[in-house]
Formats: structure tokens, sequence, C-alpha cells
């Protein structure tokens, strides 16, 4: 089935440092739609942004995206890293009306 | 415009009760989901609803989970009898469907002893 994997738990990175979150996802779709959720210490998950348009950034608040099919990754990135960014980090594949989550990233900023 | 609402924010129950616990989506919005959210496994999908009708109902989650969406605006996570495992927080979802956003509530957690 459908599935979206995360491969890191914790990245912890020094403020200023670019960010980068993998996210690569399996689908029998060819036209895939995946999202990036962020969730705050004790806040609920928000969209942070998405995308369905193959090798097309997509940025929001300051981080950016692009989806490749052709590697199926969607990975999130940021030039340089805020200590306000620490937080969990889910990629999200669409799939049949529903959001299939990947595992998560946390990351965690130090000054 | 109010945002997703769960109650209550807070549950303990003890091994072998029943619980309920209630969800108030966005108003207007066509799909509603019911997620498990945990360390380990992250969110995992519990129960979908579109437009009312039960669209998934989560797998391996079917035995002792069962989710309901009474009207529109109300659907119940009902989970009977409770196991120690069950401790995790419950997060329910609404969306206008179709790939559009989906917002969260703030979660119910549910530590089970």
């Amino acid at each position: 089935g459908d599935s979206v994997t995360q491969t890191e738990g914790l990245v912890t990175l020094t403020e200023g440092l670019p960010v980068m979150l993998n996210c690569t996802y399996q689908t029998i779709y060819s036209n895939p739609f995946l999202f990036w959720y962020v969730q705050h210490l004790n806040e609920s998950p928000r969209l942070l942004l998405k995308s369905f348009t193959d090798n097309k950034r997509t940025e929001h608040q300051g981080f950016h995206a692009t989806l490749h099919k052709s590697s199926s990754s969607f990975h999130l990135q940021k030039s340089s890293a805020q200590l306000s960014d620490s937080a969990l980090y889910y990629c999200a594949l669409h799939n049949q009306g529903k959001l299939i989550f990947g595992q998560g990233t946390k990351l965690s900023i130090k000054p | 415009d109010a945002g997703v609402t769960q109650t209550p924010r807070h549950e303990v129950a003890e091994k072998g009760q029943t619980i309920i616990l209630k969800c108030e989506p966005v108003s207007g919005h066509n799909d509603l989901f019911w997620y498990r959210q945990t360390k380990i496994q992250g969110l995992e999908l519990l129960s979908y609803f579109r437009s009312k009708s039960l669209m998934e109902d989560g797998g391996a989650f079917k035995d002792r989970f069962k989710a309901e969406m009474l009207n529109s605006s109300f659907s119940t996570l009902k989970i009977q009898p409770t196991e120690p495992k069950d401790s995790a927080v419950y997060l329910c979802a609404s969306s206008l469907g179709g790939g559009a956003e989906v917002f969260f509530g703030k979660g119910t957690r549910l530590t089970v002893v």
C-alpha cells in the first residue's frame, strides 16, 4: 500500500545553519499530492506547505520543498534555521481522500 | 470561525473501561478524520468519514475502536474496552475534501492505567 518514509527521527542543528528534512513516498497513483505539517509543542499539527506539481518549488514561511516524482521525494528545506523552528514535522501523502503520514521528524534548534 | 473542537482534553481510564471521545469539525467541512498520535508510531489513521459516511475504519483498530458520525457537526470515538497500550493523544481533524487543508483539533490525551 501507499506509504511515507521520514528517515530521521531527530535532527539537531545550530541556529543559522540550513535545514533539510527527508521525505520519500510510495504510491500507485501517478499524480501524488504531498504535504508538510508542523506541530509545535502543546499544539496541534498545522499545514506548512503542499504540492502536486512535479519539479516545482513551493514555499511558505521561509521553508520550501520540491516534489520530485522521479525519486518519489518531497524534502523540506530552509536556508537558515531559527530557534522558533523547533517542532515536530510530518510529511504526508494524500490518498483517496485521507492523509497518510510519515513517522515525523523532531527538529531541535540550538542557540 | 471555530476550528475543530475536541472534548475532553484529558481522560484517565482504568483498564477495561469504555471511554467516548467527542469531536465537532469545522462547520461546512465534508471530511472528518480520527488519528492516534504516539511518539513511536506518529500519526495513525483510525477512521475517515466523508459526508457522514464511513470510508475507512483503520484496519488494525477495528476490534475495540468505533467511530460514529451522527450528524455533520458531531462525531464520537468509542474505545471499548480500554487497554494500557491505548494511552496516546487522539486527534480529530476535518477538511473540505479533495486534497484541501486538513485542520486538527487540540486532541484528547488518554491515559489508561
